[in-house]
């Protein structure tokens, strides 16, 4: 089946600095990749959909100038949290689909905590 | 913009006692997704939905599409203890938008 990698699973980053977190298809091109945002107990908050080729479109009330997308490649898309501080501590994580595959395949999570 | 609502928010069952979980959106779906994450993983794709009136089975979980294509159920027989985590529903055309996901616990 279809299979999505993100790294880092877990991150820990002092305030002030930058994160990048990478998500990508493995075994299939994914033209179109999503970001989610997890508070704890929580449902999957959609933050922005990547798309391979040009800008990111991002829902409202996310900073775009804060959280970074590029998707540079079919198979690559990366999120980077700027200049981070604690209330961006989240789970963020990423979603595919592949072509030929139902639904969407989602990478394993990223746990980021800003001290 | 596209709503999707999900109820309850919790259910905490005795094991071998079913369990239901309904969506609502607020607009017509062109399909509806359900997603099981269990504690401290990530969401898991477990069915999609895209006729109206559709109904699809996988052993004990039974999914439903409403006639009008905006809402939906899981329903669970005989709940096990492996059934625990939260189910998510989700719709969209250009993109997924979840609901707020139904926590299952269950009592052994």
């Amino acid at each position: 089946g279809a299979v999505v990698s993100q790294h880092p699973s877990r991150v820990i980053c002092k305030s002030g600095t930058s994160v990048k977190i990478e998500c990508r298809s493995l075994d299939f091109q994914a033209t179109t990749m999503f970001w989610y945002r997890q508070f704890p107990k929580k449902s999957l908050m959609l933050m922005a959909t990547s798309n391979e080729g040009s800008k990111a479109t991002y829902e409202q009330g996310v900073e775009k100038d804060k959280f970074l997308i590029n998707h540079a490649s079919l198979t690559l898309s990366t999120l980077t949290v700027t200049s981070a501080h604690p209330e961006d501590s989240s789970f963020y994580i990423c979603s595919a689909s592949g072509q030929g595959y139902y639904g969407y395949t989602f990478g394993s999570g990223t746990r980021l905590t800003v001290v | 913009g596209q709503q999707v609502m999900q109820i309850p928010q919790y259910q905490h069952v005795q094991e071998g006692e079913d369990f239901t979980t309904y969506c609502n959106s607020s607009t017509t779906l062109s399909n509806i997704q359900w997603y099981k994450q269990r504690p401290g993983g990530h969401p898991v794709f477990l069915i999609q939905l895209v006729k109206s009136g559709e109904v699809k089975k996988q052993k004990r979980l039974t999914f439903q599409f409403g006639e009008a294509k905006k809402n939906s159920s899981l329903h669970i027989t005989a709940t096990q203890t492996t059934d625990v985590g939260t189910y998510f529903c989700g719709g969209g055309a250009q993109k997924l938008v979840f609901g707020q996901g139904t926590r299952l616990t269950i009592n052994p």
